[in-house]
């Protein structure tokens, strides 16, 4: 079936670095990427959606020149949390979606829990 | 503007009996697909099931089903049989319309506790 790897699973970093998290779909062509953040015991929050050589659509309230979003080829999308600060501390998660898949054609990867100190 | 209501924030169930997870959404667009996501403590996002508007029979994937009644806007997930490994958050999700790159929309949640 579909794969979506993202990496890395977990990263620590300190305040006011930037930090890049990556999703690669493995045997399919991810036309368009979700990401998502979530907060413990909450529901996903979707961030912005990117489509493969566009500029990504950031949902209202999401600071699009803090969370970068690249889509530059149809099998890999990135995040980066630029200039991290505790606040960002949270869990990202990217879905993919291929148009072919039909029904189902949503695959996520197994997330980012990021925690800035 | 489309709308899914988880109304359980948590249950419990006896291991090895059936166990409903309650779903009910909103939307005006004739044509969506609704989901059921297993969450575990590890985070990954787990496909369960799938239902489109327009199939007429329920969906089933093994212990999983959906009761889908279209005209009641729900999308019930059935779980039968619980083991301890059902325990996680359950997400009930429905496409949102063609033009928004089919983004998914999310229910807030139910966490499910199966008791030994």
């Amino acid at each position: 079936g579909a794969v979506v790897s993202q990496h890395p699973s977990r990263v620590i970093c300190k305040s006011g670095t930037s930090v890049k998290i990556e999703c690669r779909s493995l045997d399919f062509q991810a036309t368009t990427m979700f990401w998502y953040r979530q907060f413990p015991k909450q529901s996903l929050m979707l961030m912005a959606t990117s489509n493969e050589g566009s500029k990504a659509t950031y949902e209202q309230g999401v600071e699009k020149d803090k969370f970068l979003i690249n889509h530059a080829s149809l099998t890999l999308s990135t995040l980066t949390v630029t200039s991290a600060h505790p606040e960002d501390s949270s869990f990202y998660i990217c879905s993919a979606r291929d148009n072919i898949q039909g029904a189902g054609g949503y695959t996520f990867g197994s997330g980012t829990r990021l925690t800035v100190v | 503007a489309q709308k899914i209501t988880q109304t359980q924030p948590g249950m419990f169930v006896q291991e090895k009996e059936a166990v409903t997870l309650d779903c009910t959404y909103d939307t005006s667009d004739p044509s969506y697909g609704l989901f059921w996501y297993k969450q575990p403590s590890s985070g990954e996002m787990i496909f369960l099931i799938y239902q489109g508007s327009y199939d007429q029979q329920n969906a089933t994937e093994g212990r999983y089903s959906l009761n889908f009644q279209k005209a009641r806007k729900s999308a019930n997930l059935v779980i039968s049989a619980s083991q301890l490994g059902d325990s996680a958050m359950y997400f009930c999700a429905m496409t949102s319309p063609a033009g928004n790159n089919r983004k998914l929309i999310w229910g807030l949640g139910t966490s499910l506790a199966v008791n030994p």
